[in-house]
C-alpha cells in the first residue's frame, strides 16, 4: 500500500501570514494532486504535478514535487479568509490505473 | 475536465433501509469511482464502477453491501443497502483517469 501522511492535521491563522502543507510517502507517486474541499462540496482540483522537483504557481499558491517525487508541499502566501478549506493531496497508485490514495487532509482556518 | 452531478445531495434515512446515489458526468469517461468520506475528513475509496462489468471492490467493502451500477459511460449508481447509523458519511462519485474530478457529494444520515 501507497500511504500519504499529510501534516499538520490542522492549522489556524490570521489573514496575511504564510502556511505550508506537507505530504510525504516512502513510496514513489507518478504524479500528486492538491485539492481543495469546502463544506458541502466535493474536492476540487488545485493542480497536478508529475516531475520530480517541479514548482507550479497559482497566484498565491506555491505546490513543489519532491525530486524523488516521494513528497510534495503547499505553500500559501499572505492568506485570505477564503482559503479556508480542507486540503487534501491525492497520489497515483502505480500499476493502478484511474486510482488515488489520499493523504488525511489539512483543515485549514484563515481568520480575518 | 468534467463535470458531475449527483442525486440526492443528502437524505435521512431509517435503519434497514436502502438508498440508491445516482451520478452523471457531462461527457463519456472510461473510469468512475465511488468514495466514503467522514465529515471533515479523507477519502476513502469503495469502489471502482466498471461499464459493462461488475465493479471492483476495495479490501472493507462488499457487492452485497454496496451494490453498483455502470449502464454507460456517463452514469453510475451506488446503493448503500441495509443501513446502520455506521453508513452515516458523505458519499462521492469522482471520474477521470490521470485527473480526479468529483461530485458534490451526498450527506447521509442513518438513525
Amino acid at each position: 500500500t501507497q500511504l500519504l501522511e499529510q501534516s499538520p492535521q490542522f492549522l489556524s491563522i490570521q489573514e496575511g501570514e504564510n502556511l505550508t502543507v506537507y505530504c510525504n510517502s516512502s513510496s514513489v507517486f507518478s504524479s500528486l494532486q492538491w485539492y481543495r474541499q469546502e463544506p458541502g462540496e466535493g474536492p476540487v482540483l488545485l493542480v497536478t504535478v508529475v516531475t520530480g522537483g517541479e514548482v507550479k504557481k497559482l497566484k498565491r499558491l506555491t505546490f513543489q514535487f519532491g525530486d524523488a517525487r516521494k513528497d510534495s508541499s503547499l505553500h500559501i502566501t499572505a492568506a485570505q479568509p477564503g482559503d479556508t478549506g480542507l486540503y487534501l493531496c491525492a497520489g497515483a497508485i502505480t500499476d493502478s490505473w484511474g486510482k488515488f490514495q489520499f493523504g488525511a487532509g489539512t483543515q485549514v482556518v484563515v481568520t480575518p | 475536465s468534467a463535470v458531475i452531478s449527483q442525486k440526492p445531495s443528502r437524505d435521512i434515512c431509517q435503519r434497514g433501509t436502502s438508498l440508491t446515489i445516482q451520478c452523471q458526468v457531462d461527457s463519456q469517461v472510461t473510469m468512475m469511482f465511488w468514495y466514503r468520506q467522514q465529515p471533515g475528513q479523507s477519502l476513502t475509496l469503495i469502489a471502482t464502477a466498471n461499464q459493462g462489468s461488475e465493479a471492483t471492490y476495495e479490501s472493507g467493502f462488499v457487492i452485497d453491501k454496496f451494490p453498483i451500477s455502470r449502464p454507460n459511460l456517463t452514469f453510475s449508481t451506488l446503493t448503500v443497502s441495509n443501513m446502520s447509523p455506521e453508513d452515516s458519511s458523505i458519499y462521492l462519485c469522482s471520474a477521470g483517469v490521470d485527473t480526479q474530478y468529483f461530485g458534490p457529494g451526498t450527506r447521509l444520515t442513518v438513525l
